[in-house]
């Protein structure tokens, strides 16, 4: 069973709010992200991690912004909320760079009103 | 073009069938490629790796071909907890980023 938590679990929230989602791992796994995935769709990469101090952009445009102080803690702040933002936000974890095996968290399901 | 294509189905299928999909991927230099399932409202969890020599895991055999850009996923004896979606994963080269496809979905009905 992966270690890998994401709290909440479900978030509902007034537009123009500033929410931080969390992502925790205790397996330390060097390379962290975050994915959003709409129902029916694929999941598409908005910001990924090789470790502390690193973050990079996904494929996908986002306002979010992560940051990676502690090797196991890999936070997503929306600064701004819309309702465009409404989706899953799924964080997955990889023990190394060549590594495809990834470890979920169960994922933030984020309404937007 | 997406850098990974799936049929999104749904394949519909009884029970003890056997049903394949195809994924294709763009990116010649990929790397490395997985397929996972996700079931309705869940995380996706890896199923298998895929091996050039092609892999088996019980039910579930796994291909790909590297001239052609496709990877395959075949399941034999179709069970009614097979059913899910299942994603195909490709490690872009360079930068080994998980990119996922959209997922083909599997019903199995008694």
């Amino acid at each position: 069973e992966a270690d890998i938590y994401q709290t909440p679990r479900y978030l509902v929230i007034g537009t123009g709010k500033k929410i931080t989602l969390e992502c925790s791992q205790t397996m330390g796994h060097d390379k962290m992200y975050w994915y959003q995935q709409d129902p029916g769709m694929e999941l598409h990469l908005i910001h990924y991690s090789y470790g502390v101090n690193s973050t990079e952009k996904g494929d996908l445009s986002s306002e979010s912004t992560v940051s990676r102080i502690r090797t196991e803690h890999f936070p997503l702040t929306l600064e701004s909320a819309r309702p465009s933002h409404t989706s899953q936000y799924l964080c997955a974890s990889s023990e190394g760079i060549l590594e495809g095996k990834l470890f979920f968290g169960s994922g933030t399901q984020l309404s937007v009103l | 073009r997406k850098e990974v294509e799936q049929d999104p189905g749904p394949f519909n299928v009884p029970e003890g069938a056997t049903v394949a999909f195809n994924c294709t991927y763009s990116n010649s230099a990929s790397q490395s490629f997985f397929w996972y399932r996700q079931d309705c409202r869940k995380e996706p969890k890896l199923l298998m790796s895929v091996y050039s020599s092609g892999n088996e895991d019980g039910r579930f055999t796994a291909q790909l071909n590297r001239a052609s850009q496709y990877i395959s996923l075949l399941i034999r004896d179709s069970k009614l907890s097979d059913s899910a979606t299942y994603l195909c994963v490709v490690l872009r080269g360079g930068s080994y980023i998980p990119t996922f496809g959209r997922g083909t979905s599997l019903i199995v009905h008694p």
